[in-house]
């Protein structure tokens, strides 16, 4: 069964402390994996796709990285505007532009 | 552009009413989806649209149906709503490809 599992639940950072957040995964035959960033209230909105092993992908203070089991979104300095929930999401080989979202990362930056 | 724009923002129903909950998309898109979400569950597929004409279930079907009216639209009905159905509903619409999905803002429905 395709599974995505993300960790940690919660983090909170003071603003500048850098962290990554984890999304491992469970699918037969990755066609891509997501990131998308979800404010309260709102819905996701997508930053990233990656689609094999050792690709990267940056953008501002975010840089998400794959592996044939996981990808990693680290956050570099992070800012309080940064605090948001981060969702991944795997696209199985097959599954007709299907989206299988993990639970969520909620960051929460303080100054 | 607007995007994905869900109708209405926010419900409350009793136990065993229906509603519609209506989505459009601006950006031309061939597939639309609705999902749900609920704390710590993530997001959970409901019902899928291909492509105009076309509708397939997704993860959670269960007491829900759809209708894709044309290729800008596709709602979401429940017949006889139940407490369980308490949750956030988001359409989403694509066309493949790098950009994944384009959501709509949520609507918040609370079945009492």
């Amino acid at each position: 069964e395709d599974q995505v599992t993300q960790s940690p639940e919660a983090l909170r950072l003071q603003e500048g402390e850098s962290s990554s957040l984890n999304c491992s995964y469970t699918v037969s035959g990755l066609r891509g994996l997501f990131w998308y960033r979800q404010d309260p209230g709102k819905g996701p909105e997508f930053l990233f796709t990656l689609y094999s092993a050792g690709e990267e992908k940056e953008k501002e203070r975010l840089k998400a990285t794959l592996t044939k089991k996981e990808s990693f979104l680290h956050i570099t300095a992070p800012k309080p505007e940064d605090s948001a929930t981060y969702l991944c999401a795997v696209q199985a080989a097959g599954g007709y532009n299907k989206l299988i979202f993990g639970a969520g990362t909620r960051l929460a930056v303080h100054p | 552009n607007a995007g994905v724009t869900q109708t209405p923002k926010f419900q409350v129903l009793k136990t065993g009413q229906s509603m519609t909950l209506q989505c459009a998309q601006d950006m031309n898109h061939n597939s639309m989806y609705w999902y749900r979400q609920d704390p710590g569950m993530g997001l959970r597929l409901i019902y899928y649209s291909a492509s105009e004409g076309t509708t397939d279930k997704g993860e959670v079907p269960n007491g829900y149906n759809v209708s894709r009216l044309n290729k800008r639209e596709f709602s979401l009905r429940l017949e006889s709503a139940a407490p369980s159905q308490t949750s956030v509903y988001f359409c989403a619409s694509s066309e493949g490809g790098d950009r994944g999905y384009t959501f709509g803002s949520g609507t918040r429905l609370t079945v009492v």
